[in-house]
Protein backbone atom coordinates (compact mmCIF):
# COMPACT_ATOMS: atom_id res chain seq x y z
CA UNK A 1 0.00 0.00 0.00
CA UNK A 2 1.11 3.31 -0.63
CA UNK A 3 2.15 5.13 2.45
CA UNK A 4 3.94 7.82 4.43
CA UNK A 5 6.45 6.36 6.28
CA UNK A 6 8.54 7.81 9.46
CA UNK A 7 11.37 6.41 11.22
CA UNK A 8 12.13 5.80 13.95
CA UNK A 9 8.08 5.61 15.65
CA UNK A 10 10.58 6.95 19.33
CA UNK A 11 13.82 8.99 19.22
CA UNK A 12 15.59 9.55 22.74
CA UNK A 13 18.20 12.21 22.32
CA UNK A 14 20.44 14.19 25.06
CA UNK A 15 20.35 17.90 25.34
CA UNK A 16 21.93 19.49 22.42
CA UNK A 17 23.27 15.61 20.21
CA UNK A 18 21.83 16.23 17.06
CA UNK A 19 19.40 13.88 16.06
CA UNK A 20 17.84 13.26 12.45
CA UNK A 21 14.44 12.28 11.93
CA UNK A 22 13.42 10.56 8.58
CA UNK A 23 10.42 10.44 6.49
CA UNK A 24 9.79 8.48 3.05
CA UNK A 25 6.67 8.39 0.48
CA UNK A 26 5.65 5.96 -1.58
CA UNK A 27 2.95 7.91 -2.81
CA UNK A 28 5.12 10.30 -5.46
CA UNK A 29 3.87 13.15 -4.26
CA UNK A 30 5.80 16.43 -4.81
CA UNK A 31 4.87 18.45 -1.79
CA UNK A 32 6.25 17.08 1.59
CA UNK A 33 5.88 18.63 5.31
CA UNK A 34 7.28 18.54 8.76
CA UNK A 35 5.28 19.45 11.65
CA UNK A 36 5.42 19.75 15.09
CA UNK A 37 2.50 18.26 17.63
CA UNK A 38 3.24 18.94 21.27
CA UNK A 39 1.13 17.74 23.69
CA UNK A 40 -2.85 18.54 23.51
CA UNK A 41 -1.91 21.32 20.68
CA UNK A 42 -2.46 21.25 17.23
CA UNK A 43 0.76 20.20 14.75
CA UNK A 44 2.48 23.20 13.97
CA UNK A 45 4.02 23.88 10.34
CA UNK A 46 8.14 23.79 10.31
CA UNK A 47 8.59 23.64 7.10
CA UNK A 48 7.58 22.18 3.41
CA UNK A 49 9.17 21.40 0.02
CA UNK A 50 7.26 21.86 -2.97
CA UNK A 51 9.81 19.32 -5.65
CA UNK A 52 13.17 20.69 -4.41
CA UNK A 53 12.61 24.28 -3.40
CA UNK A 54 12.41 24.57 0.78
CA UNK A 55 9.75 26.71 2.42
CA UNK A 56 10.48 27.57 5.49
CA UNK A 57 8.26 29.30 8.22
CA UNK A 58 8.99 32.77 9.67
CA UNK A 59 8.92 31.49 12.97
CA UNK A 60 11.02 28.11 12.71
CA UNK A 61 14.11 28.55 14.82
CA UNK A 62 17.29 27.88 12.58
CA UNK A 63 17.73 24.72 14.71
CA UNK A 64 15.29 22.89 12.54
CA UNK A 65 16.90 22.34 9.49
CA UNK A 66 15.54 19.65 6.30
CA UNK A 67 16.94 18.08 3.60
CA UNK A 68 14.72 16.22 0.89
CA UNK A 69 17.62 14.59 -1.36
CA UNK A 70 15.03 12.46 -3.70
CA UNK A 71 11.43 12.51 -4.16
CA UNK A 72 10.45 9.72 -1.65
CA UNK A 73 12.63 11.16 1.20
CA UNK A 74 13.05 14.02 3.55
CA UNK A 75 14.72 14.56 6.39
CA UNK A 76 14.32 17.05 9.82
CA UNK A 77 17.53 17.99 11.79
CA UNK A 78 17.52 19.53 14.86
CA UNK A 79 21.31 20.39 15.39
CA UNK A 80 21.52 20.99 19.47
CA UNK A 81 18.06 19.95 20.66
CA UNK A 82 16.83 21.30 23.57
CA UNK A 83 14.02 20.51 26.20
CA UNK A 84 11.47 22.31 24.64
CA UNK A 85 11.83 20.48 21.47
CA UNK A 86 10.55 17.27 22.54
CA UNK A 87 7.24 16.77 20.69
CA UNK A 88 5.54 14.32 17.98
CA UNK A 89 7.03 15.49 14.61
CA UNK A 90 4.88 14.54 11.76
CA UNK A 91 5.87 14.35 8.32
CA UNK A 92 2.60 14.87 5.60
CA UNK A 93 2.81 14.69 1.46
CA UNK A 94 0.25 16.24 -1.03
CA UNK A 95 -0.05 15.97 -4.62
CA UNK A 96 -0.01 19.54 -6.21
CA UNK A 97 -2.02 20.25 -9.22
CA UNK A 98 -4.98 17.80 -8.41
CA UNK A 99 -7.44 19.85 -6.88
CA UNK A 100 -7.37 19.57 -3.63
CA UNK A 101 -4.90 19.62 -1.26
CA UNK A 102 -5.17 15.98 1.06
CA UNK A 103 -2.49 15.62 3.11
CA UNK A 104 -1.47 12.34 3.94
CA UNK A 105 0.52 11.81 7.22
CA UNK A 106 2.88 9.52 8.48
CA UNK A 107 2.33 7.89 11.77
CA UNK A 108 5.17 10.54 13.59
CA UNK A 109 8.27 10.12 15.37
CA UNK A 110 8.28 11.00 18.98
CA UNK A 111 11.17 12.51 19.94
CA UNK A 112 12.37 12.88 23.52
CA UNK A 113 14.89 14.88 25.18
CA UNK A 114 16.95 14.05 28.06
CA UNK B 1 10.42 17.06 28.70
CA UNK B 2 7.68 18.26 26.40
CA UNK B 3 6.00 21.76 27.41
CA UNK B 4 2.61 21.65 29.60
CA UNK B 5 0.26 21.43 26.87
CA UNK B 6 -3.00 23.43 26.40
CA UNK B 7 -6.34 21.68 27.48
CA UNK B 8 -8.02 20.78 24.56
CA UNK B 9 -11.94 21.50 24.01
CA UNK B 10 -13.78 18.58 24.59
CA UNK B 11 -17.45 17.58 23.49
CA UNK B 12 -19.10 14.84 25.01
CA UNK B 13 -22.06 12.92 23.29
CA UNK B 14 -24.13 9.67 23.40
CA UNK B 15 -23.80 7.34 20.67
CA UNK B 16 -25.97 7.49 17.91
CA UNK B 17 -26.74 11.50 18.41
CA UNK B 18 -25.27 13.74 16.34
CA UNK B 19 -21.97 16.20 16.44
CA UNK B 20 -21.04 19.74 16.19
CA UNK B 21 -17.41 20.54 16.51
CA UNK B 22 -16.54 23.92 15.67
CA UNK B 23 -13.39 25.93 14.25
CA UNK B 24 -12.48 29.39 14.08
CA UNK B 25 -9.82 29.76 11.44
CA UNK B 26 -7.50 33.03 11.53
CA UNK B 27 -7.05 34.40 7.40
CA UNK B 28 -10.23 35.78 5.67
CA UNK B 29 -7.45 35.18 2.37
CA UNK B 30 -7.45 31.50 2.84
CA UNK B 31 -9.73 29.32 0.63
CA UNK B 32 -9.40 25.57 1.39
CA UNK B 33 -10.28 23.85 4.40
CA UNK B 34 -9.76 20.59 5.47
CA UNK B 35 -11.40 18.57 8.93
CA UNK B 36 -8.71 15.78 10.18
CA UNK B 37 -9.46 13.07 12.73
CA UNK B 38 -6.19 12.06 14.80
CA UNK B 39 -6.54 9.26 17.56
CA UNK B 40 -3.97 8.96 20.04
CA UNK B 41 -0.66 8.21 19.15
CA UNK B 42 -1.50 8.25 15.16
CA UNK B 43 -1.33 11.03 12.61
CA UNK B 44 -3.99 13.26 11.23
CA UNK B 45 -6.67 11.22 8.81
CA UNK B 46 -8.16 13.06 5.99
CA UNK B 47 -12.55 13.58 6.69
CA UNK B 48 -13.15 16.36 4.25
CA UNK B 49 -12.40 19.18 2.70
CA UNK B 50 -13.96 22.71 1.49
CA UNK B 51 -13.28 25.22 -1.01
CA UNK B 52 -13.80 28.93 -0.45
CA UNK B 53 -16.85 29.04 -2.88
CA UNK B 54 -19.13 26.73 -1.15
CA UNK B 55 -20.93 27.05 2.20
CA UNK B 56 -21.50 23.34 2.52
CA UNK B 57 -20.47 19.95 1.52
CA UNK B 58 -21.28 16.64 2.34
CA UNK B 59 -19.83 13.19 2.87
CA UNK B 60 -20.42 9.97 4.52
CA UNK B 61 -22.02 10.85 7.66
CA UNK B 62 -20.17 14.21 7.95
CA UNK B 63 -21.08 17.45 6.25
CA UNK B 64 -19.00 20.64 6.99
CA UNK B 65 -20.37 24.09 6.85
CA UNK B 66 -18.66 27.45 6.08
CA UNK B 67 -19.42 30.61 7.04
CA UNK B 68 -16.80 33.25 5.60
CA UNK B 69 -18.13 36.19 7.19
CA UNK B 70 -17.19 35.28 10.11
CA UNK B 71 -14.58 32.40 9.10
CA UNK B 72 -15.67 29.91 10.84
CA UNK B 73 -16.43 26.33 9.97
CA UNK B 74 -17.88 23.39 11.70
CA UNK B 75 -17.80 19.63 11.33
CA UNK B 76 -21.45 17.66 11.62
CA UNK B 77 -20.95 14.07 12.34
CA UNK B 78 -24.35 12.23 12.36
CA UNK B 79 -25.01 9.12 14.31
CA UNK B 80 -22.11 9.55 16.20
CA UNK B 81 -20.07 6.21 17.11
CA UNK B 82 -17.75 5.15 20.00
CA UNK B 83 -15.07 4.97 16.98
CA UNK B 84 -15.63 8.58 16.08
CA UNK B 85 -13.80 9.16 19.81
CA UNK B 86 -10.62 11.38 18.63
CA UNK B 87 -9.19 15.10 18.18
CA UNK B 88 -10.66 16.78 15.28
CA UNK B 89 -8.89 19.64 14.01
CA UNK B 90 -9.50 22.07 10.79
CA UNK B 91 -6.93 23.07 8.82
CA UNK B 92 -6.55 26.65 6.31
CA UNK B 93 -5.00 26.71 3.39
CA UNK B 94 -4.04 30.25 2.06
CA UNK B 95 -3.27 30.63 -1.25
CA UNK B 96 -0.86 30.98 -3.14
CA UNK B 97 1.58 28.57 -1.07
CA UNK B 98 0.92 25.14 -0.16
CA UNK B 99 0.88 25.44 3.40
CA UNK B 100 -1.54 24.37 5.83
CA UNK B 101 -2.37 25.59 9.56
CA UNK B 102 -3.99 23.95 12.05
CA UNK B 103 -6.84 25.22 14.16
CA UNK B 104 -6.91 24.54 18.22
CA UNK B 105 -8.81 21.03 17.79
CA UNK B 106 -11.83 19.13 19.84
CA UNK B 107 -11.54 16.16 21.55
CA UNK B 108 -14.52 14.62 21.08
CA UNK B 109 -15.36 11.60 23.41
CA UNK B 110 -18.52 9.03 22.23
CA UNK B 111 -20.36 7.49 25.34
CA UNK B 112 -21.82 4.29 24.66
Amino acid sequence: DAMVIQNPRYQVTQFGKPVTLSCSQTLNHNVMYWYQQKSSQAPKLLFHYYDKDFNNEADTPDNFQSRRPNTSFCFLDIRSPGLGDAAMYLCATSREGTGTYEQYFGPGTRLTVT
Amino acid sequence: GESVGLHLPTLSVQEGDNSIINCAYSNSASDYFIWYKQESGKGPQFIIDIRSNMDKRQGQRVTVLLNKTVKHLSLQIAATQPGDSAVYFCAENKPPGNQFYFGTGTSLTVIP
